[in-house]
């Protein structure tokens, strides 16, 4: 049984350039949650798909933007980018429905670094 | 807003020995759960062990276990018998339910070292 898979594993970026980050989930799970880790902090909520909608959202600016889609794989977007966009970000899957004891399941991460 | 709060930035171990890692939390609800995650170098979050805020029990998973004070808003995970894999960042998570189910508020995160 796979687990949360993400692509690309690096990525090297310019400001102001486009980026398309790609998340596929845990078999069996419908839920995604994106996060972003900067180095030596611990992860901050950016944003959660369920059924191809966002369901919730953290404390960042439009230019972050993602999709889900049928198969339940998501992507996160992000224009504009800055320097302190620099950070690992982190795809998490999980069981639907809003039960608070569903395990969210992590990728290995996309670390992003921007120029 | 909820948030969580993890005072030691490093903490090292002698390989056998016993270490307690700290967490607080700040919270208006009641019902929630409480998480600890360790992330290795390979980058993998991987959840140590979680616990319902309604349990009075602590939780406990083999060499790892929790010591819970609700009133206090206070978690900490205590690692008996410290192995080289154990080395790590741990991070302190708190999940609840009014700011909706899914969303994990992360600690600071400690850095775990283990000395042979």
């Amino acid at each position: 049984d796979a687990g949360v898979t993400q692509s690309p594993t690096h990525l090297i970026k310019t400001r102001g350039q486009q980026v398309t980050l790609r998340c596929s989930p845990k078999s069996g799970h419908d839920t995604v949650s994106w996060y972003q880790q900067a180095l030596g902090q611990g992860p901050q909520f950016i944003f959660q798909y369920y059924e191809e909608e966002e369901r919730q959202r953290g404390n960042f600016p439009d230019r972050f933007s993602g999709h889900q889609f049928p198969n339940y794989s998501s992507e996160l977007n992000v224009n504009a980018l800055l320097l302190g966009d620099s950070a690992l970000y982190l795809c998490a899957s999980s069981l639907p429905g809003l039960v608070l004891g569903n395990e969210q399941f992590f990728g290995p991460g996309t670390r992003l670094t921007v120029l | 807003a909820q948030t969580v709060t993890q005072s030691q930035p490093e903490m090292s171990v002698q390989e056998a020995e016993t270490v307690t890692l700290s967490c607080t939390y700040d919270t208006s609800e009641s019902d929630y759960y409480l998480f600890w995650y360790k992330q290795p170098p390979s980058r993998q979050m991987i959840l140590v062990i979680r616990q319902e805020a309604y349990k009075q029990q602590n939780a406990t998973e083999n060499r790892f276990s929790v010591n819970f004070q609700k009133a206090a808003k206070s978690f900490s995970l205590k690692i008996s018998d410290s192995q080289l894999g154990d080395a790590a960042m741990y991070f302190c998570a708190y999940r609840g339910l009014i700011q909706g189910a899914q969303k994990l508020v992360f600690g600071q995160g400690t850095r775990l070292t283990i000395n042979p």
